[in-house]
């Protein structure tokens, strides 16, 4: 089965840093991954997906995330964040291999905390 | 845009009463799917279904049960409500085929406290 493991619970950067999210995933090949957001009170909303191809993916919002096979990671990143990116962040996957309804899986969320 | 819309933002019901949590959606989507959200627990699936009047269970299945009578509706009912089951509620949809491909769309979700 697969698994999501997003190893910081809470992150908090200053407005204008970098900012990474981590995301390890378990799987025997390569998943659907995905990265959602979810703002206070509010669904998820998707970021960026990745199914196959480039390993950079870019996303809404100036986001981007990068696959990495030998890693099992699909790590989230942005450049310069913004106070309105404070929300929570999970990481998802998905089987490729399941057909129709594919259910995805999700990690337990990184909740991202920015500072002025 | 598609949207799913769930019918209560927050509902408060009492222990051992019968709960209907209702979400629709309106872009004809195949697919819909229960999830709750717990802190630390991140999201978890207890149904789904892919057709009307299909359902299959998911992680968390225990104390729910689920209806969809109509495609662009997916009921969640808690058959007795227990205050383990206070919780956030999200439902969302996505299109048949390879449903990864899409990625779901979810409603706001509805906050459910058991008294």
């Amino acid at each position: 089965a697969q698994s999501v493991t997003q190893p910081d619970i809470h992150i908090t950067v200053s407005e204008g840093a970098s900012l990474e999210l981590r995301c390890n995933y378990s799987y025997g090949a390569t998943p659907y991954l995905f990265w959602y957001v979810q703002s206070p009170g509010q669904g998820l909303q998707l970021l960026l997906k990745y199914f196959s191809g480039d390993t950079l993916v870019q996303g809404i919002k100036g986001f981007e995330a990068e696959f990495k096979r030998s890693q099992s990671s699909f790590n989230l990143r942005k450049p310069s964040v913004h106070w309105s990116d404070a929300a929570e962040y999970f990481c998802a996957v998905g089987d490729p291999n399941t057909g129709t309804a594919s259910k995805l899986t999700f990690g337990t969320g990184t909740r991202l905390q920015v500072t002025l | 845009d598609v949207k799913v819309t769930q019918s209560s933002r927050y509902l408060v019901k009492r222990t051992g009463e019968k709960v209907f949590l209702e979400c629709v959606q309106d872009m004809d989507h195949e697919n819909m799917f229960w999830y709750r959200q717990d802190p630390g627990l991140g999201l978890r699936l207890i149904y789904f279904s892919y057709d009307v009047k299909m359902k299959e269970k998911g992680d968390i299945p225990e104390g729910y049960s689920v209806s969809r009578e109509k495609k662009e509706r997916f009921s969640l009912i808690l058959e007795s409500a227990s205050t383990n089951q206070t919780s956030m509620y999200l439902c969302a949809s996505s299109p048949n085929g390879r449903a990864g491909n899409y990625g779901y769309t979810f409603g706001s979700g509805t906050r459910l406290t058991v008294v």
